[in-house]
C-alpha cells in the first residue's frame, strides 16, 4: 500500500496568512494526487485534483503542485471559512490511501 | 447539482448486517466510478471499496473484503454497500462518493452491543 504523509499535522494562522501543506507518498504517484478540505460535521469537500487542477467551484487562493512523491496545497490568503482540515489523498493504486490531514486553525 | 445522498445507517450488534445505500442525481450516473470512504469517530479518511461504471470491477480495502460487498443499480441511479460481519472497528461515518470528486453528506454505523 501506499503510505500518505502530512505535514505540519496541524498549524495556526491567521486570515490573510499564506498557508502550505506537505503531502509526501512512500513511492511515486505520478500526480494522480487530490486535496480535500473537511470542516467539523461536514462531508470532505474536493479541492484539487491531478496535483494542480482546481476542481470546478474552488477559489482561486487554492493552488496544488507537485509530482513523484511530494506534493503541496497552499492557501494563498486564508479566509474565516478556510479553517478546516485537509487531506490528500493518492488515487494511483490500490488501495486509495489519505494523509492523515494538516487541522488549520486560529 | 451533483447530489448524493446516503441512506441506511444506524446502530447493529456486533456480527450484524447492514446495508447502505446512496441515491445518485445530477450526472450521468453511468459514466462514473463509485467509492465508499469511511470516517470513524474523531479519526481520518478511509477509502472501503469503489465500482467500475457498469458494475463488474469492484476494490476493496483488505480488512473489509469478503464481509462488504459494493454494487449498483444504473437504471435507478443507485450505489450500495452491504456490510456484513461488522465489528466495533467499522463504526463510522460512512461517504459515498462519485470517484471522489463530490461527496454525499454522510450515514452513521454503530457497531455495538
Amino acid at each position: 500500500d501506499i503510505q500518505m504523509t502530512q505535514s505540519p499535522s496541524s498549524l495556526s494562522a491567521s486570515v490573510g496568512d499564506r498557508v502550505t501543506i506537505t503531502c509526501r507518498a512512500s513511492q511515486g504517484i505520478r500526480g494522480d494526487l487530490g486535496w480535500y478540505q473537511q470542516t467539523p460535521g461536514k462531508a470532505p469537500k474536493a479541492l484539487i485534483y491531478g496535483a494542480s487542477r482546481l476542481h470546478p467551484g474552488v477559489p482561486s487562493r487554492f493552488s496544488g503542485s507537485g509530482s513523484g512523491t511530494e506534493y503541496t496545497l497552499t492557501i494563498s490568503s486564508l479566509q474565516p471559512e478556510d479553517f478546516a482540515t485537509y487531506y490528500c489523498a493518492q488515487y494511483n493504486s490500490y488501495p486509495r490511501t489519505f494523509g492523515p490531514g494538516t487541522k488549520v486553525h486560529i | 447539482e451533483v447530489q448524493l445522498v446516503e441512506s441506511g445507517g444506524g446502530l447493529v450488534q456486533p456480527g450484524g448486517s447492514l446495508r447502505l445505500s446512496c441515491a445518485a442525481s445530477g450526472f450521468s450516473f453511468t459514466t462514473y466510478w463509485m467509492d465508499w470512504v469511511r470516517q470513524a469517530p474523531g479519526k481520518g479518511l478511509e477509502w472501503v471499496a469503489n465500482i467500475n461504471q457498469d458494475g463488474r470491477v469492484k476494490y476493496y480495502l483488505d480488512s473489509v473484503r469478503g464481509r462488504f460487498t459494493i454494487s449498483r443499480d444504473n437504471a435507478g441511479n443507485s450505489l450500495y454497500l452491504q456490510l456484513n460481519t461488522l465489528t466495533s472497528e467499522d463504526t463510522a461515518v460512512y461517504f459515498c462518493t462519485r470517484q471522489l470528486d463530490y461527496w454525499g453528506q454522510g450515514v452513521l454505523v454503530t457497531v455495538s452491543s
